[in-house]
């Protein structure tokens, strides 16, 4: 079974501050690691995933994520925080050889000018 | 390139009355998504269609939630008779055939029901 947990439902930090969303994640089998962005009122975006390539995965608008199979992690990033950057954030894990995604509950985060 | 579609945007009903949601894929996506995402929590999977059959509906409460995707193209998601705890954003998601975790899954606006 699979699954992830996302410390913190609510990070707020400074425009141009590093942004760090975190997700540890659980799983019987090799995961798929997948991180989404929902602005209000929209559907969720992928923004980016890991799939048992490289460990450091590059997504859009300047994300990028690090697999650490020691810690079981899947840490979302950003060196510098941009206003349009506010909006949900969810963590989701899926086998890799499977159809069924598992979200986590999201972590909101809050730009302050 | 159309994004996926989604009608209504909102739905608001009284307990025990039925609700029906619309979701048309992008175009040449064979495998389409129901998601159910309560406030708070994460989206959780309820149905996956692979052209017109179900791959999963493990996560569907089948007593009083539907779903069909009779020409393979676009479907209807039904919750007869609704509880106030279905109380929702419902989320349609479509993909290019194969795993889900393999294939990337765009989403639409989703529709919001409230159950009063």
């Amino acid at each position: 079974a699979q699954s992830v947990t996302q410390l913190g439902s609510h990070v707020s930090v400074s425009e141009g501050a590093l942004v760090l969303l975190r997700c540890n994640y659980s799983s019987s089998v090799p995961p798929y690691l997948f991180w989404y962005v929902q602005y209000p009122n929209q559907g969720l975006q992928l923004l980016l995933k890991y799939t048992s390539a490289a460990t450091l995965v590059k997504g859009i608008n300047g994300f990028e994520a690090e697999f650490k199979k020691s810690e079981t992690s899947f840490h979302l990033t950003k060196p510098s925080a941009h206003m349009s950057d506010a909006a949900e954030y969810f963590c989701a894990v899926s086998a890799n050889t499977g159809n069924q995604f598992y979200f986590g509950t999201g972590t909101s985060l809050t730009v302050i000018p | 390139e159309a994004g996926v579609a989604q009608s209504p945007r909102y739905k608001i009903i009284e307990k025990r009355q039925s609700v029906a949601f619309w979701c048309n894929p992008i175009s040449g996506h064979a495998t389409l998504y129901w998601y159910q995402q309560i406030l708070g929590q994460g989206p959780k999977l309820l149905i996956q269609f692979q052209n017109n059959g179900v791959v999963d509906d493990s996560q569907l409460p089948k007593d009083r939630f539907s779903a069909e995707r009779l020409k393979g193209v676009d479907s209807t998601l039904k919750i007869q008779p609704a509880k106030l705890e279905d109380s929702a954003v419902y989320l349609c998601a479509s993909s290019l055939p194969g795993t889900a975790a393999y294939n990337e899954q765009f989403f639409g606006p989703g529709t919001r029901l409230t159950v009063l």
